[in-house]
């Protein structure tokens, strides 16, 4: 099942412009991760997000969290061309016994120079 | 260290053929996982081992396909017979679950088969 649903689906802005991608999920989670995945490229991971964490940064990229709305925003501040890939966030959900990370249908950003 | 290992990079086959996907993960890590990514379903889990046993399989689609992993350095996807809806990439990836918590940690993807069955 979908835990995680990313908004938008797409999103094109100039270089040097901030990004904000946000995450919806449906119940209790341990963590949050946000990933990355280059065309014809597996995904990277990019930042980890624990449930009792409201914010993170590292480097140009800024992590939230609301856990009583149950939803996480991605930040990429003066966006670059190479910033250009699908980002995807990943919940480990809590009480789920074996199930590992659920991963979401991905933001495709686009970065023009 | 390398990353996750995976071959062939690509492959193409005609339908009815049988398909065997390898994977190498990352040294010491004790989760693998094996995915398929297609544009209309997105990234799907098919099936996930824990020091070299399968946890769950309820992703595999199908009787078709089945996964192997015999030692901690190695597994494999098979799909026989393959069929053209099979057309997709598959990714392997792996993770260390850390600290005795019981919370996953990031996981390290190779870079992907992508299978076109004619």
């Amino acid at each position: 099942s979908q835990q995680g649903e990313e908004d938008p689906q797409a999103l094109s802005i100039q270089e040097g412009e901030n990004a904000t991608m946000n995450c919806s999920y449906k119940t209790s989670i341990n963590n949050l991760q946000w990933y990355r995945q280059n065309s014809g490229r597996g995904l990277v991971h990019l930042i980890l997000i624990r449930s009792n964490e409201r914010e993170k940064h590292s480097g140009r990229l800024r992590v939230t969290l609301d856990t009583s709305k149950k939803s996480s925003s991605l930040l990429i501040t003066a966006s670059r061309a190479a910033d250009t890939a699908s980002y995807f966030c990943a919940t480990d959900e809590e009480d789920s016994g074996n199930t590992p990370l659920v991963f979401g249908k991905g933001t495709r950003l686009s970065v023009i120079a | 260290d390398a990353g996750v290992i995976q071959s062939p990079r690509h492959e193409v086959t005609e339908m009815g053929q049988e398909v065997t996907l390898r994977c190498k993960p990352i040294s010491g890590h004790d989760y693998l996982f094996w995915y398929r990514q297609t544009m209309m379903r997105g990234l799907e889990l098919l099936i996930y081992f824990n020091n070299n046993v399968p946890i769950d399989d309820s992703g595999m689609p199908e009787d078709r396909f089945s996964a192997k992993m015999p030692n901690a350095s190695f597994s494999t996807l098979k799909i026989q017979p393959s069929e053209p809806r099979d057309s997709a990439v598959y990714f392997c990836a792996s993770s260390l679950l850390q600290g005795g918590l019981f919370s996953y940690n990031e996981q390290f993807f190779g870079p992907g088969t992508r299978l076109t069955v004619l």
